[in-house]
């Protein structure tokens, strides 16, 4: 059973840089096909999808975020982090990662919402 | 990029009637390239169809996908008092993902 849960703060500062945390089970990153992403959801609003990064360390990004995201991984702990540089309000959202399958985001961990407020 | 837009934004029906969902791309999608989500109150999302009409592990046979091109629908044949939830759909396009902006559904 491939389960992921996300850990960070749930409170950062504006122009400050958001680290969050997924860690995961049920799966290797470094099986060959595999990949972890994050998305987020903005309070009463649509999904956006932000990076992935695959067993082979290769990484994509959102074009309108790339600037400011870094995806990296930690195969022996089981563990994807995504940092976001230069935080504003309008990044308060809950952060969600999941497991890609094919073409499609199965499962997805519980979300983590972060409120970005001085 | 590929833009999708979703059709209606809400949709309130009575329990044990048809919900038909709409998905519109700006540009033409493969058909394995298109998901549908189901997300209910406080949850998060949850896949429910890929490659435009398979059906995810679990998921009931009331739900069902079908498209190709530009259209793409989400149907739901008899709604269940459980079946509240936003729906959404995704595509994938060289290497990037999108999502549309939702479709609500209420149960009368």
């Amino acid at each position: 059973q491939i389960t992921l849960r996300e850990s960070g703060p749930t409170l950062v500062k504006p122009t400050q840089t958001l680290t969050l945390t997924c860690t995961f089970s049920g799966f290797s990153l470094s099986t060959s096909g595999v990949g972890v992403g994050w998305i987020r959801q903005p309070p009463g609003k649509a999904l956006e999808w932000l990076a992935v990064i695959y067993w082979d360390d290769d990484k994509r990004y959102s074009p309108s975020l790339k600037s400011r995201l870094t995806i990296t991984k930690d195969t022996s702990k089981n563990q994807v982090v995504l940092t976001m540089t230069n935080m504003d309000p309008v990044d308060t959202a809950t952060y969600y990662c999941a497991h890609r399958r094919g073409y499609n985001w199965n499962p997805w961990g519980q979300g983590t919402l972060v409120t970005v407020s001085s | 990029e590929i833009v999708l837009t979703q059709s209606p934004g809400t949709l309130s029906l009575s329990p044990g009637e048809r919900a038909t969902l709409s998905c519109r791309a700006s540009q033409s999608v493969s058909s394995s390239y298109l998901a549908w989500y189901q997300q209910k109150p406080g949850q998060a999302p949850r896949l429910l169809i890929y490659g435009a009409s398979s059906r995810a592990t679990g998921i009931p046979d009331r739900f069902s996908g079908s498209g190709s091109g530009t259209d793409f629908t989400l149907t739901i044949s008899r709604l269940e008092p459980e079946d509240l939830a936003v729906y959404y759909c995704q595509q994938y396009d060289r290497s990037l993902w999108t999502f549309g902006q939702g479709t609500k559904v209420e149960i009368k």
